[in-house]
């Protein structure tokens, strides 16, 4: 089982900054198959990105994602207020499938 | 709009049994799989099961094998989600999503919490 392991576990930071979110692999993760996705409170999680650094549809292009085998990255260029969640990254390129712990980005 | 909505939530005793659904709206669902995915604190998300477009196969984690069973109707646009044996562990909010596609999760409905609990 490939484990995820993100950090920070949590971020203090102000709207208009720029943020970069890691999510490290236990082992390589094939065809750079991971997914991101952000959870506000109370509401199901959303996918942002696929395949490392593919935006999935309606998502600003604030966000960006890169990285292979087991590391990537989730960038946010300039923080909005509705961007204060929690992020998830998963793998999808190896059963089972599986989810990062989360990194909490809060509102400094 | 394209909504995902599960029920069938609630209390149950360790040993027991519950059925989730989820009823789909909005797209065409017999061209999608779906999953089973909870979430709890202390595990965080944990995917259980998926289900394919024309109802077999099926997969599921180790964690709920022999014991959860998902199955589809496409003609009433719902997937299922069969619990038995449930045990505290099992104390999650159960989420239904749409996979787009390996196993990529683009549309969740908004949870259903299961509490087994004596």
């Amino acid at each position: 089982e490939i484990v995820l392991t993100q950090s920070p576990g949590t971020l203090s930071l102000s709207p208009g900054e720029r943020v970069t979110l890691s999510c490290r692999a236990s082992q390589s993760v094939p065809s750079s198959s991971l997914a991101w996705y952000q959870q506000t409170p109370g509401q199901a999680p959303r996918l942002l990105m696929f395949g490392a650094a593919i935006r999935a549809t309606g998502i600003p292009d604030r966000f960006s994602g890169s990285g292979s085998g087991t590391d990537f990255t989730l960038s946010i260029s300039r923080l909005e207020p509705e961007d204060f969640a929690v992020y998830y990254c998963q793998q999808y390129g190896s059963s089972p499938i599986t989810f990062g712990q989360g990194t909490r980005l809060e509102v400094k | 709009q394209e909504q995902l909505v599960e029920s069938g939530g609630g209390l149950v005793k360790p040993g027991g049994s519950l059925r989730l659904s989820c009823a789909v709206s909005g797209f065409t669902f017999s061209n999608f799989y779906m999953s089973w995915i909870r979430q709890t604190p202390g595990k965080g998300l944990e995917w259980i099961s998926y289900v394919s477009s024309s109802g077999s196969p099926v997969f599921y984690a180790d964690s709920v094998k022999g014991r959860f069973t998902i199955s589809r109707d496409n003609a009433k646009n719902s997937v299922y989600l069969q619990m038995d044996n449930l045990s505290p562990d099992d104390t999650a909010i159960y989420y239904c999503a749409r996979d787009r596609g390996d196993v990529i999760f683009d549309l969740w409905g908004q949870g259903t919490l299961v509490t087994v609990s004596s």
